[in-house]
């Protein structure tokens, strides 16, 4: 079965560097998604993007983040400066574009700020 | 405005007993509703979800759902648990007018052999 898969499992990064987290999303699929769950907590919706645009974004979602489709197949998240409180599991997911289809999620890359 | 409630943080069954993991949800809309389970490490993996049609909805893994509009409920069960079902699970609604996903806090579901 395909699968939504994101390098790295585990990212460690000084306060204030930038950091890129990838995701390649199943390839017929052309909705996709960030979500990050902060440990102990909910999974929190980051943004979505479709069509090559950012279609919904929620507050968390702010001047620090970017998304990015460069290519064909990968979908990134760029954090700049990062803080402390970014620490969490980032999610990337996708969606077939019938919109009563599930989101399909990557195991996640657990990011790490010091 | 979307919400999810899971009202209990943690449920405990012994195995071989029917298993239910509680879920409320309030939208504006029409709820596209979603239940996930998450195992140490991974990502959250899709068991069932609730569109339209039959109230009752199977999924993998032996589970089901129960779509009760009046009590705005999505409650999820197993008829039978396995210890291998130990894992976090999250409900998770869209709206219909809605692109993302809006989860509750999740339920650990410990199944004691």
């Amino acid at each position: 079965e395909p699968e939504v898969t994101q390098t790295p499992s585990h990212q460690v990064t000084q306060m204030g560097q930038e950091v890129i987290l990838r995701c390649v999303p199943i390839s017929n699929h052309l909705y996709f998604y960030w979500y990050r769950q902060i440990l102990g907590q909910k999974v929190e919706f980051l943004v979505s993007f479709y069509n090559n645009e950012i279609s919904e974004k929620s507050e968390i979602f702010d001047d620090q983040f970017s998304v990015e489709r460069p290519d064909g197949s990968n979908f990134t998240l760029k954090i700049r400066s990062t803080k402390l409180e970014d620490s969490a599991m980032y999610f990337c997911a996708s969606r077939d574009t019938l919109s009563n289809q599930p989101q399909h999620f990557g195991d996640g890359t657990r990011l790490s700020i010091l | 405005a979307q919400s999810v409630a899971q009202p209990e943080d943690q449920v405990n069954v012994a195995e071989g007993n029917p298993l239910t993991v509680k879920c409320t949800y309030s939208v504006s809309g029409n709820p596209y509703l979603f239940w996930y389970v998450q195992y140490p490490n991974r990502g959250l993996q899709f068991l069932l979800k609730y569109i339209t049609g039959d109230n009752l909805v199977k999924g993998s893994y032996g589970f089901e759902a129960e779509f009760n509009k009046s009590q705005t409920s999505f409650h999820l069960k197993k008829p039978s648990a396995l210890v291998s079902d130990s894992a976090l699970y999250f409900c998770a609604v869209r709206d219909t007018g809605a692109n993302n996903l809006f989860f509750g806090t999740g339920t650990r579901l410990t199944v004691i052999p």
